[in-house]
């Protein structure tokens, strides 16, 4: 199994639509959770950061982590065009020691 | 957020040939730079941890002197795919994190290079 799951896609949304994208995971210790987004040929940009459970919003996103059920969501509001990317999970324990989920892409038709 | 840059973004090269790829913390001291291997639709493989003033922690399947990795500064780390074979043909990334910052509170975010495409023909 996998120490972090995450759905591939791809997932295709009108514009205006609410995302959702989540990731689930094994381990129990991962303390740090993280959201990326990756445009094509480019390198992840960190989107939003949470530590332990709980919500944590800024602008049209929004990143929910509950630590029970090992789950993680990313909500997008009111999805533009330009929110077209594949959105990276990522989580970590301690350290330096990143666990990327493998990815799921998105396009978001106007 | 921190900036992480790296060069080239691109490049074609020949089969047998090296090419070095480097990465740079523009804004923050990183002690340590990951490098990772990106496959199409697939997630990031990390090949290996760059500790600057020692030698690198290569990851199990990755051969360290296939990917020699060289952390020179504490803002400079570089990967060079010697004797490149089209196999190695990927999209190359690298990412740093700025460690704990002025409050000495730890900071948990990686920053990310914009990738470099290699092509080996």
């Amino acid at each position: 199994q996998k120490e972090v799951e995450q759905d591939p896609g791809p997932l295709s949304v009108p514009e205006g639509a609410i995302v959702s994208l989540n990731c689930t995971y094994s381990n129990s210790a991962f303390q740090y959770f993280m959201w990326y987004r990756q445009y094509s040929r480019k390198g992840p940009e960190l989107l939003m950061y949470t530590y332990s459970s709980g919500n944590k919003e800024d602008g049209r996103f929004t990143a929910q982590v509950d630590k029970s059920s090992k789950y993680i969501s990313l909500f997008i509001r009111d999805s533009q065009p330009s929110d077209s990317a594949t959105y990276l999970c990522a989580m970590k324990i301690t350290g330096n020691q990143f666990y990327f989920g493998t990815g799921t892409s998105l396009t978001v038709i106007p | 957020g921190a900036v992480v840059s790296q060069h080239p973004s691109w490049v074609i090269c020949k089969s047998g040939t090296s090419v070095k790829i480097e990465c740079r913390s523009l804004d923050f001291q990183a002690t340590t730079m990951f490098w990772y291997r990106q496959f199409p639709k697939q997630s990031l493989m990390l090949m290996a941890t760059s500790n600057e003033g020692s030698k690198a922690t290569y990851e199990q399947g990755v051969e360290k002197d296939k990917f020699l990795i060289n952390h020179a500064s504490l803002t400079l780390s570089t990967l060079t795919v010697t004797s490149a074979h089209p196999e190695d043909s990927s999209f190359y990334i690298c990412s740093a994190s700025p460690g704990r910052g002025p409050t000495r509170q730890l900071n948990t975010e990686a920053f990310f290079g914009q990738g470099t495409r290699l092509t080996v023909v």
